[in-house]
């Protein structure tokens, strides 16, 4: 599996656009990349998957480049409820199930 | 909505203790998981299954065990606990990949157990 690396923690003021990102570089070719959101005491939420170049949904956005050694999150006019912890995971699917680490994630605080 | 729920939100046991943690799932996913969480290890994934009495080891089966009896269920059996088991507990579901192709985990709220 491919390990994941991303900043421990970030801070942004209400209204900006927060990006993280997170480098994969051992990711292999059938590989795919989700990011989830967990608040405090509660368990991760899924938030968006990419496998290369841009995915928009309605919450956030996923940049991938064409090497596909790292991608970015990005989310729009943050506000106080998105402060959480972000985790980057690479899905290795095989046999007909998918495996995941999540790392340890970013921890992002939004500022009045 | 597919809904994740664990059986206890909190749960204290002795050491040495046989401990059952259960997990169901509501939207007939074929996939569902096991993992811990502990303060900067993020989550670390224990067992997973695939199907209906078929399990798989995660990165750290030692001195747990799983049962998948019905589709529906999986539970998390720790056979002699440990206090260097007490963690976070989170299962999660996933429906594979027919229709929409999604990854996408559904998580339960999780069970907070300590071990004294």
């Amino acid at each position: 599996l491919a390990k994941t690396t991303q900043p421990i923690s970030m801070d942004s003021y209400e209204g900006q656009e927060v990006n993280i990102t997170c480098s994969h570089n051992n990711i292999a070719t059938n590989d795919y990349i989700t990011w989830y959101q967990q608040f405090p005491s509660q368990g991760p939420r899924f938030i968006i998957q990419g496998y290369k170049t841009k995915v928009t949904n309605e919450v956030a956005s996923l940049f991938i480049p064409a090497d596909r050694k790292s991608s970015t999150l990005s989310l729009p006019r943050v506000s106080l409820s998105d402060t959480a912890v972000y985790y980057c995971l690479v899905v290795l699917f095989s046999g007909g199930y998918q495996k995941v680490t999540f790392g340890t994630g970013t921890k992002l605080q939004v500022i009045p | 909505d597919v809904k994740v729920t664990q059986s206890s939100r909190y749960l204290v046991k002795r050491t040495g203790e046989k401990v059952f943690l259960e997990c169901v799932q509501d939207m007939d996913h074929e996939n569902m998981f096991w993992y811990r969480q502990d303060p900067g290890l993020g989550l670390r994934l224990i067992y997973f299954s695939y199907d209906v009495k078929m399990k798989e080891k995660g990165d750290i089966p030692e001195g747990y065990s799983v049962s998948r009896e019905k589709k529906e269920r999986f539970s998390l059996i720790l056979e002699s606990a440990s206090t260097n088991q007490t963690s976070m507990y989170l299962c999660a579901s996933w429906a594979g990949l027919a229709g929409d192709s999604r990854y996408e985990q559904y998580f339960g709220p999780g069970t907070r157990l300590t071990v004294t």
